[in-house]
């Protein structure tokens, strides 16, 4: 495997549900991040974690948990969703530390469905 | 805080004709921006970025981007489009130093005729 990847890459579930999302990168990098994309609305940062250290959470809802054990592997937790909450959710990673305009490389996706 | 514009949410051009994607930003220090592309059912790919080094950056697959200060404007051209590069298209910008914070524009819609 390269770059990043996400499982699953399609996913539906009701709003009583609890599933999991998984990014891992093959990069060596040491920041990950999760975006929402959604239908006619700029992507959306969601979560951002710095050497395994989450540094960022743009005042998403409690029913989206993140877990990133190591520098490679990112999950985001998810339980009773919203239908508003359908969207494809990104993750991308990128060198680590601060200051510096690392770009940021993104996987596929995970396309969820919430019913 | 830095952002940024993307003017046009929907571009169309002819197959060989100039593609010109615009983005304005606004920023209160020397910007870093960045443009990506997404194909349909696939995750963001950086085409090029700009770092404060040469104006002119040139990126992948022939595309180019011009920093311009007296606009803010970072637009993004090709001289000839393919059919190959009818995609959506993203200007972003790093808003914080601190921890990598990229904020994107809302996107273009890049339709290529025959």
């Amino acid at each position: 495997e390269t770059g990043v990847t996400q499982t699953p890459r399609h996913l539906v579930m009701g709003m009583t549900n609890k599933k999991s999302l998984k990014c891992e990168q093959h990069l060596g990098h040491n920041a990950m991040y999760w975006y929402k994309q959604s239908a006619k609305k700029p992507l959306e940062l969601m979560f951002v974690y710095n050497f395994k250290e989450q540094t960022e959470n743009n005042s998403v809802p409690s029913r989206f948990s993140p877990e990133c054990p190591n520098s490679s592997h990112l999950f985001l937790h998810l339980h009773t969703l919203q239908p508003e909450d359908s969207a494809l959710y990104l993750c991308a990673s990128s060198q680590g530390g601060t200051g510096q305009p690392y770009e940021q490389y993104f996987g596929p996706g995970t396309r969820l469905t919430v019913t | 805080a830095q952002s940024v514009t993307q003017l046009g949410s929907h571009v169309s051009v002819s197959e060989g004709a100039l593609v010109l994607l615009r983005c304005n930003y606004s920023s209160s220090v020397p910007p870093y921006l960045f443009w990506y592309v997404q194909y349909p059912n696939q995750g963001l790919q950086l085409l090029l970025k700009y770092t404060s080094a040469a104006t002119l950056v040139k990126g992948i697959n022939g595309f180019e981007a011009e920093f311009k200060k007296s606009e803010t404007s970072f637009h993004l051209t090709k001289p000839s489009a393919h059919m190959s590069d009818a995609a959506e298209y993203f200007c972003a910008v790093l808003h914080s130093y601190n921890n990598n914070d990229m904020r994107f524009g809302a996107g273009t819609r890049l339709t290529v005729k025959p």
